[in-house]
């Protein structure tokens, strides 16, 4: 059974560009939720996603927006780089909404 | 407030010794869930053990044990038979309601597990 995946695994961007984020899902498993985890923090929930819909959203502003494939793999998308955006940005898939939440590597994210 | 409260930023344990990771919470929800999870240096959060508000056991796996005491709202990890491998950053989660409600971190405790 192959766990969460995500692509890539580090990125170096600058202020003002955007980014694409991806993450596979375990297999089976319909929800997917991103987090946002800066440097010495606990992970911030940023969505969720369910079958494609989002699912429930933390205090992120709008630039951060996400998808759902019919396969369950999901990507998250950040416009307009700030600096502040440099964190570890997790993924995390499950089988249902209120099931454990099983986590990807992460995506290390600098913006310069 | 902070939903979840981690106050040992750090903590060393002798290998082979026993360590307690503290955890108190914060809701007025009956219904809640609270998760502990292991961040090695890699970056993966690892799922190490869950914890039911109804339950009327303390959950095990294998060397973790997590003691919940639900009037003092606490819920801490226990790590039996410390390992180097156990060297980590480990997190405290919950989740309020029985519906959809995003997991809720905090700060997270660095175990340095000593030879």
């Amino acid at each position: 059974e192959t766990g969460v995946t995500q692509s890539p695994t580090h990125l170096i961007k600058t202020r003002g560009q955007q980014v694409t984020l991806r993450c596979s899902s375990q297999s089976g498993h319909n929800t997917v939720s991103w987090y946002q985890q800066a440097l010495g923090q606990g992970p911030q929930f940023i969505f969720q996603y369910y079958r494609e819909e989002e699912n429930g959203r933390g205090n992120f502003p709008p630039r951060f927006s996400g998808l759902q494939f019919p396969n369950y793999s999901s990507e998250l998308n950040v416009n307009a780089l700030e600096l502040d955006d440099s964190a570890l940005y997790l993924c995390a898939s499950s089988l249902g909404l209120v099931e454990t939440q099983y986590f990807g590597p992460g995506t290390r994210l600098l913006v310069l | 407030a902070q939903k979840i409260t981690q106050t040992q930023p750090g903590m060393f344990v002798q290998e082979k010794e026993a360590v307690t990771l503290d955890c108190t919470y914060d809701t007025s929800d009956p219904s809640y869930g609270l998760f502990w999870y292991k961040q090695p240096s890699s970056g993966e959060m690892i799922f190490l053990i869950y914890q039911g508000s109804y339950d009327q056991q303390n959950a095990t796996e294998g060397r973790y044990s997590l003691n919940f005491q639900k009037a003092r709202k606490s819920a801490n990890l226990v790590i039996s038979a410390s390992q180097l491998g156990d060297s980590a950053m480990y997190f405290c989660a919950m989740r309020e309601g029985l519906g959809n409600t995003p997991l809720v971190f905090g700060k997270g405790t660095r175990l340095s597990v000593i030879a």
